[in-house]
């Protein structure tokens, strides 16, 4: 089987860090993606990561680990743009079926 | 490149009529996927192609839904008897199998379905 999972809410403060994990449960690995998604409006890709290790890109990185099924993202110096829906998604072997989480509702408060 | 677009942006109809929406990948693009999103869910995979080749189909769709890839470059979802709980956003991604950023999906705005 498959499974993704994610907190459900965060709430973080403007200018802070916050940290939004993902756990994964999959066959045929290929990679995991970060997307973001304002309200009402379609994903945006944020990261792509195939190996182990951290990626880092301006304000967000992204860290996987494939033997322990885990990936966060980290967003530094939080802005108010910043308050959205961030999907953990995982890409499968031999068609790049790609499977999403629930997602995160990330709350950057003033 | 203009992005991916789908029409209609919207589509209200009444339960057991068919619908079908349009997707016009970004032109280089050889991948093609159809996601369906629900409030408060992510995305959740349909189908995928890679040209004009439908390579897999989640087995979550039943049998009213079809799509096409006629001459790989846009592609048609089909929704026959729609049923309310069909309503969602559609969404359409595409992506490219070479250069750098290969694996990153674009998703289209999506097509909003309500079934009365």
């Amino acid at each position: 089987g498959q499974n993704i999972d994610q907190p459900t809410e965060m709430t973080a403060t403007e200018g802070a860090i916050v940290q939004i994990n993902c756990t994964y449960q999959t066959s045929g690995f290929n990679g995991l993606f970060w997307y973001q998604q304002h309200a009402g409006e379609a994903p945006t890709f944020l990261s792509y990561n195939v190996l182990d290790g951290l990626e880092e890109k301006g304000r967000f990185s992204s860290f996987l680990s494939r033997s322990k099924g885990y990936s966060y993202l980290l967003l530094k110096e939080l802005q108010m743009k910043d308050s959205a829906s961030y999907l953990c998604a995982v890409a499968h072997t031999g068609g790049f079926k790609t499977i999403f989480g629930a997602g995160t509702r990330l709350f950057v408060k003033a | 490149d203009t992005g991916v677009s789908q029409n209609p942006r919207h589509k209200i109809t009444k339960r057991g009529q068919n619908v079908t929406f349009r997707c016009d990948p970004i032109s280089e693009h050889n991948r093609l996927y159809w996601y369906r999103q629900t409030l408060g869910q992510g995305p959740e995979f349909l189908t995928y192609f890679q040209n004009e080749a439908q390579l897999e189909k989640s087995r979550l769709l039943s049998d009213r839904f079809s799509a096409e890839r006629p001459k790989g470059s846009f592609s048609t979802l089909e929704i026959q008897r729609t049923e309310q709980g069909d309503s969602a956003m559609y969404l359409c991604a595409s992506s490219s199998n070479t250069g750098v950023g290969y694996n990153e999906q674009f998703f289209g705005p999506g097509t909003r379905l309500t079934v009365l």
